[in-house]
């Protein structure tokens, strides 16, 4: 299995609206990423897990949380979002650092 | 803070003409990925380059890092239609960790 499987593929949810993102892969990775990415933008670093563990969070607003229950697992815990916070979310996976990543296809997220 | 920038924004070329996009960097790298991301998709890995002056082919393309690591190019030879999508240079904030910046990125038209 050489794929990162995100859910769901598209998300509307309104500004009082709980959800959450999720992300698997079974490669075998130990360093897995979020990243946000607005159109005609490159894709932004919201967080790192690396060995399941919070390694970098790139001052992202308490609104999104992650979480890593397992090393296969990635979820983003959605809550209270704006309408500018509409965009494609992305994980990622890679072995560890200096290595290339592999994404899933995106969460396509609009916040009404 | 750190910069990574791509020239040109934007290309449209005639299939079967050749097409380069830049990636300069603010900072020294360690090493440099590249990424295609097809419209409507997400970004997948092409290369990483990680020596000095090191060159690299893909059947049609061509990656080079530049002798001071503070650059790097793409080059492809006879596009076709399948080329088209935008290609992202990315570069790790910090040697030895999972902070990779991605490029503003270049976005390819082929005209048939």
């Amino acid at each position: 299995d050489t794929e990162v499987t995100q859910t769901p593929k598209h998300l509307v949810m309104g500004m009082t609206n709980k959800k959450s993102l999720k992300c698997e892969q079974h490669m075998g990775h130990r360093a897995m990423y979020w990243y946000k990415q607005k159109a005609k933008k490159p894709p932004e670093l919201m967080f790192v897990y690396s060995y399941e563990k919070l390694s970098i969070n790139e001052s992202v607003p308490s609104r999104f949380s992650p979480e890593c229950p397992n090393s296969s697992l990635l979820n983003l815990h959605l809550h209270a979002l704006q309408p500018e916070d509409s965009a494609l979310y992305l994980c990622a996976s890679s072995q560890r650092d200096n290595y290339g990543y592999t994404f899933g296809s995106g969460t396509r997220l609009t916040v009404v | 803070g750190q910069q990574v920038m791509q020239i040109p924004q934007y290309q449209h070329v005639q299939e079967g003409e050749d097409f380069t996009t830049y990636c300069n960097s603010s900072t020294t790298l360690s090493n440099i990925q590249w990424y295609k991301q097809r419209p409507g998709g997400h970004p997948v890995f092409l290369i990483q380059l990680v020596k000095s002056g090191e060159v690299k082919k893909q059947k049609r393309l061509t990656f080079q890092f530049g002798e001071a690591k503070k650059n790097s190019s793409l080059h492809i030879t006879a596009t076709q239609t399948t080329d088209v999508g935008t290609y992202f240079c990315a570069g790790p904030k910090d040697a030895g960790t999972y902070k990779y910046i991605f490029g503003t990125g270049t976005r390819l038209k082929v005209l048939a």
